[in-house]
């Protein structure tokens, strides 16, 4: 059964960075591309930014909001992707959720990020 | 970057309904389309892909149909478990971009 499993949200101020891991389980990690996608609260869905399979260069592609400030890798050794999220604005408080497979398929169960002073 | 539309943004129905959501891509995007239903406090789930194949394990009253710039996903015979709020998702070009989202309620 495919998992996926999103930590390290919490509160963080305006400015600050932090760091979620998706740790995945369920099936070959390094085979898959590898998406985030975020959901700020009673807001719709937002594409945050995906990550190849090494098989495909593992190169990344982001959104215009998060460009520059957001970086998508992976360690296909223990099958976790992370989101590396810098200089975090108020408008990046959200649900993010971690996705597997281009087009996105499967979906963890997302973890909350609010960016509050 | 290619905007999507949905409509209407949202519809209230009642069990055993044909329901039929709309999704607009503002250039061609060939089949490169997904359909996603999203309970509340729930993670989305993907019933189609390619804009017409059912995801495995979706109930077949769930159909999609489309290319190009224009698709439609339909229900054929609403369920109580169908209320929710269905998205599309373009894959054609990045950014990937969703629909703002159709909610689906009881009449």
């Amino acid at each position: 059964e495919v998992q996926l499993v999103e930590s390290g949200g919490g509160l963080v101020q305006p400015g600050r960075s932090l760091r979620l891991s998706c740790t995945a389980s369920g099936f070959t990690f390094g085979d898959y591309a590898m998406s985030w996608v975020r959901q700020a609260p009673g807001k719709g869905l937002e594409w945050v930014g995906f990550i190849r399979s090494k098989a495909y260069g593992g190169t990344t592609e982001y959104a215009a909001s998060v460009k520059g400030r957001f970086t998508i890798s992976r360690d296909d050794s223990k099958s976790i992707a992370y989101l590396q999220m810098n200089s975090l604005k108020t408008e990046d408080t959200a649900v993010y959720y971690c996705t597997r497979g281009w087009p996105v398929e499967y979906w963890g169960q997302g973890t909350l990020v609010t960016v509050s002073s | 970057d290619i905007q999507m539309t949905q409509s209407p943004s949202s519809l209230s129905a009642s069990v055993g309904d044909r329901v039929t959501i709309t999704c607009r891509a503002s250039q061609g995007i060939r089949n490169d389309l997904g359909w996603y239903q999203q309970k509340p406090g729930k993670a989305p789930k993907r019933l189609i892909y390619a804009a017409s194949s059912l995801q495995s394990g979706v109930p077949s009253r769930f159909s999609g149909s489309g290319s190009g710039t224009e698709f439609t996903l339909t229900i054929s015979s609403l369920q109580p478990e169908d209320f929710a709020t269905y998205y599309c998702l373009q894959h054609n070009s990045y950014p990937h971009t969703f629909g703002p989202g159709t909610k689906v309620d009881i009449k």
